[in-house]
Order: C-alpha cells, then sequence, then structure tokens
C-alpha cells in the first residue's frame, strides 16, 4: 500500500529563515515523489517531482531511499511562498494516480 | 495556456438536492480524476477514469456519489442526494504521459466549492 505522511499540519516562520516541509513515505518499489503547491483559493499546482532534480522558486526537494523521505527544502522563506504544500506519489502501474498527503500550511511572516 | 476547467466554482445547495459537478480536461489528456478537499481529511481521491474508463471509484460513497465521462470532453460527478458532510472543495485533474515523467503528471482545475445546507 502507498502512504504518504506530511507530519506538521501548520509551519509558521519568519522572512528570511529557512523553511523544511517534511515528507516521508511509504511503497515498497521505486517511487516517483512530487510537491504541488496551493496559494490561497486557486488550484493546485506542480511545484517539483524528483525525477526532475530541479530548483524551482528556490525550492529543492531531494529523496532519501534509506529514509523514505522526500522533504522540501528553502534555505530563504518569503511572504509569497505562504501557501498550502502537499507531497504526493506515484507507484507501480497506478496509471498517474497520486497518493497525496495530509498538506501542510506554510505561512511565511514578514 | 492549456487548463482544466470546472463548473459551477460555487454552489450552494440545500440537502438532500442533486449536485452536478462538470469538468473539461486538458484536450489530449487520457485520465481524469476527482479529488475531495476538506480542512479535517485534505485531499482524498474520489475516481478515476483512463480513457474515459473508470478505473477506481473506491474512494467515493457508492449510494450518492457517481462519475461518468460522457466523451472525451466532459466529466461529470454527481451528488445525489446531497448531505451537509459532503460540503467540500471538488477538484478534477487531468493528466498525460510526459516526455520526461515516467508517470503521469496532473494538472487540476480551479475547483468547485460545494456547500450543502
Amino acid at each position: 500500500a502507498q502512504r504518504v505522511t506530511q507530519p506538521e499540519k501548520l509551519l509558521s516562520v519568519f522572512k528570511g529563515a529557512p523553511v523544511e516541509l517534511k515528507c516521508n513515505y511509504s511503497y515498497s518499489g521505486s517511487p516517483e515523489l512530487f510537491w504541488y503547491v496551493q496559494y490561497s483559493r486557486q488550484r493546485l499546482q506542480l511545484l517539483l517531482r524528483h525525477i526532475s532534480r530541479e530548483s524551482i522558486k528556490g525550492f529543492t526537494a531531494d529523496l532519501n531511499k534509506g529514509e523514505t523521505s522526500f522533504h522540501l527544502k528553502k534555505p530563504f522563506a518569503q511572504e509569497e511562498d505562504s501557501a498550502m504544500y502537499y507531497c504526493a506519489l506515484a507507484g507501480g502501474t497506478s496509471y498517474g494516480k497520486l497518493t497525496f498527503g495530509q498538506g501542510t500550511i506554510l505561512t511565511v511572516h514578514p | 495556456d492549456a487548463r482544466v476547467t470546472q463548473t459551477p466554482r460555487h454552489k450552494v445547495t440545500e440537502m438532500g438536492q442533486e449536485v452536478t459537478m462538470r469538468c473539461q480536461p486538458i484536450l489530449g489528456h487520457n485520465t481524469v480524476f476527482w479529488y475531495r478537499q476538506t480542512m479535517m481529511q485534505g485531499l482524498e481521491l474520489l475516481a478515476y477514469f483512463r480513457n474515459r474508463a473508470p478505473l477506481d471509484d473506491s474512494g467515493m460513497p457508492k449510494d450518492r456519489f457517481s462519475a461518468e465521462m460522457p466523451d472525451a470532453t466532459l466529466a461529470t460527478l454527481k451528488i445525489q442526494p446531497s448531505e451537509p458532510r459532503d460540503s467540500a472543495v471538488y477538484f478534477c485533474a487531468s493528466g498525460s504521459r510526459s516526455a520526461r515523467a515516467t508517470y503521469n503528471e496532473q494538472f487540476f482545475g480551479p475547483g468547485t466549492r460545494l456547500t450543502v445546507l
């Protein structure tokens, strides 16, 4: 069974501080992992995926298979980063089906 | 810039009424997903389709929810009869295999905010 856990429902930081949103997964095969972001009352949009190994809006995420984690990090948070962040997993012959975590609401204070 | 569209954006109805939500996936996408978002449960997958055929609807309450794809440009989610606990934001997403990705990437619609009184 696939499972994604985001242990923090709420996360608050000050502008300029580092931020890390935690994501742990459970999956027996090789997972495909994603971070989606939802700004206030907007649609979800893909932020980044692990196979791309890219940095988007200053965010990075590294897949750690040993710890089954895919934490999202940014060294210097900005107020416009305030949003809901979802970690998601796709695995096996799921035809693109994603299993989402519960989401973390990030608030960046000025 | 192709986007998933959903109608209506907002719906307020009374308990017991039928609710129909519509989704137009991105042209050419062959998978469509319906999600429900609440503060308590987060994002829950209700049903999904591939090439218009239902693959999994185990996330839906079968007695009141139904999902269909009458054609490749339209997906519908119906609730009959609606109940106050159905109040949530319902998202539709569509996907297509990307040349870069092993798995489908999903593109979300703006959602339908449903309130059942």
